[in-house]
């Protein structure tokens, strides 16, 4: 079956710029995770809906960034006022539940945000 | 969540044995060991996870020592398609994945 999808796979944007990026998870997966990963680290967490809400945000690192998922399906992560510092590939993953323990998480390819 | 330690990079020759170390010291009973890997430019991949026993699937095994201070991944006959970077990682209930640096595996032909 269609696995998790990210769109777009690059984005090239200028410093100052507002950016949406878009996950499309699995199907009936309830829980999604936005990851985000600097070259040479491993994925940091951003922020985790079960459902449509945002159960977990305390990695989103400003008020910059905000993440929704109105329907408990897509979600879309935004950037306003785009840095450089926030040029890194951008995770989604999703999981059948929110079942840290034993719920095996589901990534997508990434999108790529470059801020010039 | 447990913190892990694990080596930076490990190197194996292709159709051998790979056992990949994870320390979690400060790991707590309710604390499942989980291991991902990321092959270059795509995103983590689960590989296996546990508990207290030892667990097989189709991709390794996971050897989880008996005070759960330690697990080993065991990739049986390394191929140049298992080349990623491989990470332990603990994790209790309802929470999100805590990722380190992982381990880089160089696979050699």
């Amino acid at each position: 079956g269609a696995g998790v999808s990210q769109t777009p796979s690059n984005k090239v944007t200028e410093k100052g710029k507002y950016v949406e990026l878009r996950c499309d998870p699995i199907s009936g997966h309830t829980a999604l995770y936005w990851y985000r990963q600097s070259l040479g680290q491993g994925p940091e967490f951003l922020i985790y809906f079960q459902g449509t809400g945002a159960a977990d945000d305390s990695g989103l690192p400003n008020d910059r960034f905000f993440a929704v998922r109105p329907e408990g399906s897509v979600s879309t992560l935004k950037i306003q006022r785009t840095e450089r510092g926030d040029s890194a590939v951008y995770l989604c993953a999703s999981s059948l539940t929110a079942s840290g323990n034993t719920d095996t998480q589901y990534f997508g390819p990434g999108t790529r945000l470059t801020v010039l | 969540d447990a913190k892990t330690t694990q080596p930076n990079s490990m190197e194996s020759n292709e159709e051998e044995p790979v056992h990949l170390p994870c320390n979690h010291s400060t790991i707590s009973g309710t604390d499942y060991i989980h291991w991902y890997r990321q092959l270059p430019s795509q995103g983590p991949e689960y590989v296996i996870h546990g508990l207290t026993s030892n667990v097989n699937n189709r991709m390794a095994s996971l050897a989880i020592a008996e005070d759960r201070k330690s697990s080993t991944l065991i990739l049986h006959r390394a191929t140049l398609r298992d080349a990623a970077v491989y990470y332990c990682i603990g994790n209790s209930g309802n929470t999100p994945l805590v990722f380190g640096k992982g381990t880089r595996l160089s696979v050699i032909a």
